[in-house]
């Protein structure tokens, strides 16, 4: 099992609509967990973190997690083209500190 | 610097060449990070320093991969003897801190060195 994983997609969704992005890891002791933006030919950046559980919002994007589950999930409510990105979810492994990076999901929001 | 500057940022060399690239982390950020990606992958974590040590060393691949960071600032990333395997974006990334807390969660990229292995 990969450490984290994510649906390749690419997921497709009219602009407007609410983009529902996955992922799923096996670290159960995993803390701390972050959404990343990847635009084409550029280097990722964060757009979102969380640590407990429930929902987390900020302006169109939320984030929840369930550690139950090891399930942490981002939508985009109110897609816009310029959202069209890969994301990649991170997940900071509770042994050794480092960051792991699931494959992302290529998300297009379609004008 | 402002941000984490990355050099070359495109390398392209021949098959069992050595190559260094090289990592100057945001002024202060006491963490850094060495990743890989690949053509429509995540990153692949390779490496992380705290300050001058490496404080986990696991992802890199096998013994041509080595990477420094003497003085706690600038890193270096080398690789002997190159495959075309190697062929990749390596990311580079730093944080104020490794421990808890946002300091040490948040990850400033830089834009990458591309390495081509022909």
């Amino acid at each position: 099992q990969k450490e984290v994983e994510q649906n390749s997609g690419p997921l497709s969704v009219p602009e407007g609509a609410i983009a529902s992005l996955n992922c799923t890891y096996s670290d159960r002791g995993s803390q701390s967990f972050f959404w990343y933006r990847q635009y084409s030919g550029k280097s990722p950046e964060l757009i979102m973190s969380i640590y407990s559980n429930g929902d987390k919002e900020d302006g169109r994007f939320t984030a929840q997690l369930n550690k139950a589950s090891q399930y942490v999930s981002l939508l985009i409510r109110d897609s816009q083209p310029s959202d069209s990105a890969t994301y990649l979810c991170a997940v900071r492994m509770a042994r050794g500190q480092n960051f792991v990076f699931g494959p992302g999901t290529r998300l297009s929001v379609l004008p | 610097g402002a941000g984490v500057s990355q050099t070359p940022s495109n390398k392209v060399t021949e098959k069992g060449k050595y190559v260094e690239l090289r990592c100057d982390p945001i002024s202060g950020h006491t963490a850094l990070y060495w990743y890989r990606q690949s053509l429509g992958q995540g990153p692949e974590f390779l490496i992380y320093f705290q300050g001058t040590g490496a404080a986990d060393d696991s992802g890199l691949p096998n013994d041509r991969f080595f990477a420094v960071r003497p003085e706690g600032s600038v890193s270096t990333l080398k690789i002997q003897r190159t495959e075309r395997g190697d062929s990749a974006v390596y990311l580079c990334a730093s944080s104020l801190t490794s421990g808890q807390g946002t300091g040490a969660n948040v990850l400033t990229f830089g834009a990458g060195s591309r390495l081509t292995v022909l």
